[in-house]
């Protein structure tokens, strides 16, 4: 059974870094693309970023670009998310999300969650 | 980027009735469009991919059709456990376009 399990999330004051991990179990972690999606609260889904299977490709929201950094240990079956410069707007329930192919297409399954409050 | 438009925002169905959803592009997607249902307090799960494919498990009231920028997604009879959000996602020309969401359909007990 393919598992996603998100941690790292919690209350950080706006300026400051957050690192958000997934652990990932269940498949061939190095043989999919992975990706980070957010939801704020009361709201829709918004793709934050993606990386392939070897980290060659990689892509970002235009809403985190410059800020946020995706990365994966596949020797560790482990992807990441480094959130730098956090904004109130960031704050959401982000969700890890494996992708059906080595490279960005659609999402199945979904991790359960973490959630990010940025606020002073 | 890639715009996607649902619409209605709200559908309010009865039961047993059939439900229509629709999803708009920006620009031509071909059909690299997916389809997600999501319930309260619980993850999106994936209904259908490449815009008409089913996934493993889901049942054959729901479908989806449509290519280019117009899309549906229609479940034949409302069930009880179908009442939640709808979204639409495109994967078209990744990584070079980001990927994006529809805003979603909330489909509601009328």
């Amino acid at each position: 059974e393919v598992q996603l399990v998100e941690s790292g999330g919690g209350l950080v004051q706006p300026g400051r870094s957050l690192r958000l991990s997934c652990a990932a179990s269940g498949f061939t972690f190095d043989d999919y693309a992975m990706h980070w999606v957010r939801q704020a609260p009361g709201k829709g889904l918004e793709w934050v970023s993606g990386i392939s299977w070897n980290s060659g490709s990689i892509g970002y929201a235009d809403s985190v670009k410059g800020r946020f950094t995706i990365s994966r240990d596949n020797a560790k079956n482990s992807l990441y998310l480094q959130m730098n410069s956090l904004r109130a707007e960031d704050t959401a329930l982000y969700y890890c999300a494996k992708d059906t192919a080595p490279y960005g297409t659609w999402f199945d399954p979904w991790g359960q969650g973490t959630l990010v409050t940025v606020s002073s | 980027e890639i715009v996607m438009t649902q619409s209605p925002a709200t559908l309010s169905v009865s039961p047993g009735e059939r439900a229509t959803l629709s999803c708009r592009a920006s620009q031509s997607v071909s059909s690299n469009l997916a389809w997600y249902q999501q319930k309260p307090g619980q993850a999106p799960r994936l209904l259908i991919y490449g815009a008409s494919t089913r996934a493993t498990g889901i049942p054959a009231r729901f479908s989806g059709s449509g290519s280019g920028t117009e899309f549906t997604l229609t479940i034949s009879s409302l069930q009880s456990e179908d009442f939640a959000v709808y979204y639409c996602q495109q994967y078209n020309n990744w990584p070079l376009a980001a990927l994006t969401f529809g805003g979603g359909t909330k489909v509601e007990i009328k």
